[in-house]
């Protein structure tokens, strides 16, 4: 079975310092990853995923296969990314999107 | 393309009533999903449907709590006998057949029961 591990809870760091949310996956066969963003409040918009290999609002996540991990950087943190993260992991076979428990950042002005 | 609709946006229930939450998918997508949030906690999977089929129900809890996605209408999510722990914010989200793509969240309905 597909899983999806966020192991912080809450993440704190200072404006300007470089920003890392883990994600770590479990799936046998070929995996999709996504990150989502929450804004307070507000539904979760997708931030990016790693077919597309793009950089959204300054983050980027690179699959590791070899470490089943699929972590988001930013080099500089804002306050505005203040929010909470969520890794999902797409089972194609199986059509069903496994979401992680979330990591809140916190960025301190 | 509306996007994921959800209705109501809040709904406010005394003990022991039932709530019933509605989301309609975007134009083309088969497949629903629901999450819940409680406060000041992360998103948790509820259940996964496609038209007329429930797929997984692993997330539901075992009383009260029924989905369902007929063939022509919105998906519904119903709360029987609603009590203060299903106070939380209840997220609909709909993704097309085909494998390999996003899923969208609609706005989330916010159950409250006091």
């Amino acid at each position: 079975a597909q899983r999806v591990t966020q192991p912080e809870k809450l993440l704190s760091v200072f404006k300007g310092a470089p920003v890392e949310l883990k994600c770590n996956y479990s799936y046998s066969g070929s995996p999709e990853l996504f990150w989502y963003v929450q804004y307070s409040r507000q539904r979760l918009q997708l931030l990016l995923r790693h077919i597309s290999r793009e950089s959204i609002k300054g983050f980027t996540a690179d699959l590791n296969k070899g470490e089943t991990s699929f972590h988001l950087k930013k080099p500089f943190a804002q306050e505005e990314d203040s929010a909470m993260y969520y890794c999902a992991l797409y089972s194609g076979g199986y059509q069903k999107v496994t979401f992680g428990t979330g990591t809140k950042l916190q960025v301190i002005p | 393309n509306a996007g994921v609709m959800q209705n109501p946006r809040h709904l406010v229930r005394r003990r022991g009533q039932e709530a019933r939450l509605r989301c309609s998918p975007m134009k083309g997508h088969s497949h629903v999903y629901w999450y819940r949030q409680l406060p000041e906690e992360g998103l948790k999977f509820m259940v996964y449907l496609q038209k007329e089929n429930i797929i997984d129900e692993s997330g539901m809890p075992k009383e009260r709590f029924s989905a369902e996605f007929p063939k022509e209408g919105p998906s519904i999510l119903r709360i029987q006998q609603v009590v203060r722990g299903d106070s939380a914010a209840y997220f609909c989200a709909s993704s097309p057949p085909q494998s390999g793509n996003t899923i969208y969240f609609g706005e989330g309905s916010w159950l409250t029961v006091v």
